[in-house]
Parts: structure tokens; sequence; C-alpha cells
């Protein structure tokens, strides 16, 4: 069935360095990606998404990349700061969303 | 507000009750979406509604779940004959999304569910 595998699932890093997390879809249908962030108790917060047509998307510090042959998105973070420690979850979708199992960033100041 | 609201923000019950929750959708959202987050999970899809109809209910867990939106506006997720492994956040997304998706999902608190 449908499938979001997504790695690692934890990640660690230093206030003011990258953080990458990435994610592998199996239905190839699959045109819109978005990526959640998610506090303690709190909702699934939309931070950025992709649709298919495109590889690449920027907004600040956050951004996304597809590859659609390889059936690959990824996230990257630059400049982490400690607010941007949470839950992140990937997902997939034609229309419902199929959800990674989620990376637990910490970033140390 | 203007977002998603989901009542209510936490339901006990005893095992073998029925339970209802709510979702209210951003208005003018046409699609909304019924999710189960168990601890430590990602969320799970359930079911999904564009306006009244229901398009896919693929991800109900069992006949004991049941979902509605008559109106094509508010939907309530019933659980009939709670079980223990029922216990989750039940989350709810509305999306201005037609046919195909495409669209941002946008999610209310969610209803965290415990069964005694």
């Amino acid at each position: 069935g449908e499938n979001v595998e997504q790695h690692p699932s934890t990640l660690s890093v230093q206030e003011g360095d990258s953080a990458v997390i990435k994610c592998t879809y199996s239905d190839s249908a699959s045109n819109y990606f978005p990526w959640y962030k998610q506090e303690l108790g709190k909702r699934p917060q939309l931070i950025i998404d992709i649709r298919s047509n495109v590889g690449e998307k920027k907004d600040q510090r956050i951004a996304v990349t597809l590859n659609k042959t390889a059936k690959h998105f990824s996230l990257h973070i630059t400049e982490t700061q400690p607010e941007d420690s949470a839950v992140y979850f990937c997902a997939a979708s034609i229309a419902k969303l199929i959800f990674g199992t989620g990376t637990r960033l910490q970033v140390f100041p | 507000g203007a977002g998603v609201s989901q009542s209510p923000r936490y339901k006990v019950a005893k095992r073998g009750q029925d339970v209802a929750l709510r979702c209210d959708p951003i208005s003018g959202h046409v699609s909304l979406f019924w999710y189960q987050q168990a601890l430590g999970q990602g969320p799970e899809f359930l079911t999904y509604f564009q306006n009244e109809a229901q398009l896919d209910k693929s991800g109900l867990p069992s006949d004991r779940f049941f979902a509605e939106r008559p109106e094509g506006s508010v939907s309530t997720l019933k659980i009939q004959r709670t079980q223990q492994e029922d216990s989750a956040v039940y989350l709810c997304a509305s999306s201005l999304a037609r046919l195909g998706g495409g669209q941002p999902q946008h999610f209310g608190d969610g209803t965290r569910l415990s069964i005694l």
C-alpha cells in the first residue's frame, strides 16, 4: 500500500548548524508534499510544501527539494535555532495525507 | 478564530461507551479529513469528505467508527463500543482542495480520547 519512510528518527544539532530530514514515498501518483512541525501536545503546523511540478522551494531558513524520479523529498533547515526543536513530519498526498514516522529535532544552544 | 475547531479537547470514557467528536472546519473549505494519532507516531488517515460526500473511508479501523458531514460543514466522528486501543488523539483537517488534492490541510488542536 501507500507508504512514506522518513529518516532520521532523531536529530540533534548545535544552534546555527543545518538540519536535513529525508523522506521516500511509494505512490508515484502523489502530487503534493507538505512538511509539518508538531510541538508536544499541539496541532501539526504546516511549515512548507511543494507540488510535483516543482523541484525546489525555499522560504527563509527552510527549503524543500523533490526528486520525482527517485521518489525522494527532503527538508533543509539552515541556521537552526532552539525554537526549531520539535517533531517534524513529511507527508505525500493525492488527496489524503500519508505521513512519515516523524523526526525529533533537538537544537542545543 | 478562523481556524479548525475541535471539541471536546479531552474526552475520557469507559470501555464500551459511545463517543462523538466534533470538527468545525475553516469557513469555505470544501474538504475535511479525520486522522488518528497514537502517542509518538504520525497521524494516520481515517476518512475524507468533499462537501457532504464521504469519498474515502478506507482508514476507518472497524465498523465501530462512523463519520458524517450532513450539511457539508461541521463533521462528527462517532466511535461505538469504545475499546482501549481507540485511545489516541483524533485530528481534523480542512482544505480548499477539490478532487486531486494539492492544497494545504490545516489542522485543529485535536481531541485526546482516553478509554479506561
